[in-house]
């Protein structure tokens, strides 16, 4: 069966500091990857997806960069964070309709 | 802009009882849509979907219905449980686009 990860589970950064969000599949190959973002109060928002390695498509121009090194490994970036970049962010995959996604990481920049 | 819109941000229901939970899309284009359900710090679970060629799709407890003609979705959840107190999101896409687009959510309460 097909698991995500993702780490950390919680991270405390203060504004101005860079930022390594990673994501990882196991169980499919070639999966479709996405970066999600949830700020308090508001829906889920696509930051960013891939359909293969090193494919990426931003769909909010911002802070933030994407990379996708391997098949299956999810990168979120930033070399520099800015307090509005709080929030629970959560990687998924897809290979079909359905998108199914990892445990999030909670991001709080002071 | 927010194309899919969950008005009601949340609704309680006594164990039992039916939970209905309704979603309203703008894109004429989009003909898949998801519910999701989500607990605190935990990322969504896919609960179930249904395709623009049907109005009904039916998973155990859970029913999603949709009306095309009025860019509406619901989800009905029977009996409805405790455990069923989550936060649920509607989410819909097309065909030619990768993105799901969520609503901002209903928090559903189901008391004892």
């Amino acid at each position: 069966s097909q698991t995500i990860h993702q780490w950390p589970a919680t991270l405390v950064q203060p504004v101005g500091s860079p930022l390594s969000l990673e994501c990882t599949v196991e169980g499919t190959s070639n999966p479709n990857l996405y970066w999600y973002r949830q700020a308090a109060g508001r829906g889920l928002q696509l930051l960013f997806y891939s359909v293969g390695i090193g494919q990426i498509s931003s769909e909010v121009p911002q802070n933030l960069s994407a990379s996708r090194p391997q098949d299956r490994q999810f990168i979120l970036s930033s070399k520099k964070l800015l307090l509005s970049d709080s929030g629970f962010y959560l990687c998924a995959w897809s290979s079909g309709g359905e998108q199914y996604f990892g445990p999030g990481t909670r991001l709080t920049v002071t | 802009d927010q194309q899919v819109k969950q008005n009601s941000p949340s609704l309680s229901v006594q164990e039992g009882r039916i939970s209905i939970l309704n979603c309203d899309y703008t894109n004429s284009m989009f003909d898949y849509f998801l519910w999701y359900k989500k607990y605190p710090a935990e990322g969504p679970t896919f609960l179930i979907s249904i395709s623009s060629i049907k109005d009904k799709n039916e998973d155990g407890r859970f029913t999603v219905f949709l009306n095309k003609s009025a860019k509406h979705l619901s989800l009905h959840i029977v009996p409805s449980q405790p455990g069923d107190s989550a936060v649920y999101f509607c989410a819909a896409n097309s065909n030619s686009g990768y993105a799901l687009n969520f609503g901002k959510g209903t928090s559903l309460l189901v008391t004892p």
